[in-house]
């Protein structure tokens, strides 16, 4: 059971918006720590996608953007494309389990 | 640009320590601001941070693997090292080590390396 819940699986046809949703707790989201968000391609390590609730490295396309509110937290990819495809993970600061993660979500892009 | 390889051995018998270790390249583990960590990815626990390291050597550890888990650096190498004791076949996962910022509310992984699996097997 993973400190932060998210789906465990979304998906969408090209060009649209999909949204993957990341809900935590007063103790690490609420606790007003920021919200990093991974994508992991098959068979590769996962790679920073959005860190600090919504910047990207340089590299990461636009189509990627990240929220937060509260104790919850957001990832939308607008203009979906077949190379989305992947699993992507949330992760903040727990103020007693220190680094935590989400479960991951599967985007399939159909 | 920065890189990170993680080396050690792929089959490690129960009961037995883990032993890894991450070399760095491409730049300075002594450099301010940034830590040092092990995060593990097995199917169907998702992605687990198992502890970081500062290159002063101040460590900080899952609460829950805290009892098993050492990791050390040493800047004269570049390299910092993750032994994990008493293993059973839940501590088979693909092992990653990373470079993190903390900062503030600034919590990080910035770099990962190519990982390494590890299975844990008689």
């Amino acid at each position: 059971q993973s400190v932060l819940t998210q789906p465990p699986s979304v998906s969408g046809a090209p060009g649209q918006k999909v949204t993957i949703s990341c809900t935590g707790s007063s103790s690490n989201i609420g606790a007003n720590y920021d919200v990093n968000w991974y994508q992991q391609l098959p068979g590769t390590a996962p790679k920073v996608l959005i860190y600090n609730n919504n910047n990207r490295p340089s590299g990461v396309p636009d189509r990627f953007s990240g929220s937060k509110s509260g104790t919850s937290a957001s990832l939308a990819i607008t203009g979906l494309q077949a190379e989305d495809e992947a699993d992507y993970y949330c992760q903040s600061y727990d103020l007693t389990l220190k680094g935590v993660f989400g479960g991951g979500t599967k985007l399939t892009v159909l | 640009q920065l890189q990170l390889q993680e080396s050690g051995p792929g089959l490690v018998k129960p009961s037995e320590t883990l032993p890894l270790t991450c070399t760095v390249s491409g730049g300075s583990i002594s450099t301010s601001s940034f830590f040092w960590g092990w995060i593990r990815h097995s199917p169907g626990k998702g992605l687990q941070w198992i502890g970081s390291i500062y290159y002063s050597g101040s460590a900080y550890y899952n609460p829950s693997l805290k009892s098993r888990v050492t990791i050390s650096v040493d800047t004269s190498k570049n390299q910092f090292s993750l032994r994990l004791s008493s293993v059973t076949a839940a501590d088979t996962a693909q092992y990653y080590c990373v470079r993190h910022i903390w900062e503030l509310t600034h919590y990080h992984f910035d770099c990962w390396g190519l990982g390494t699996q590890v299975t844990v097997s008689s």
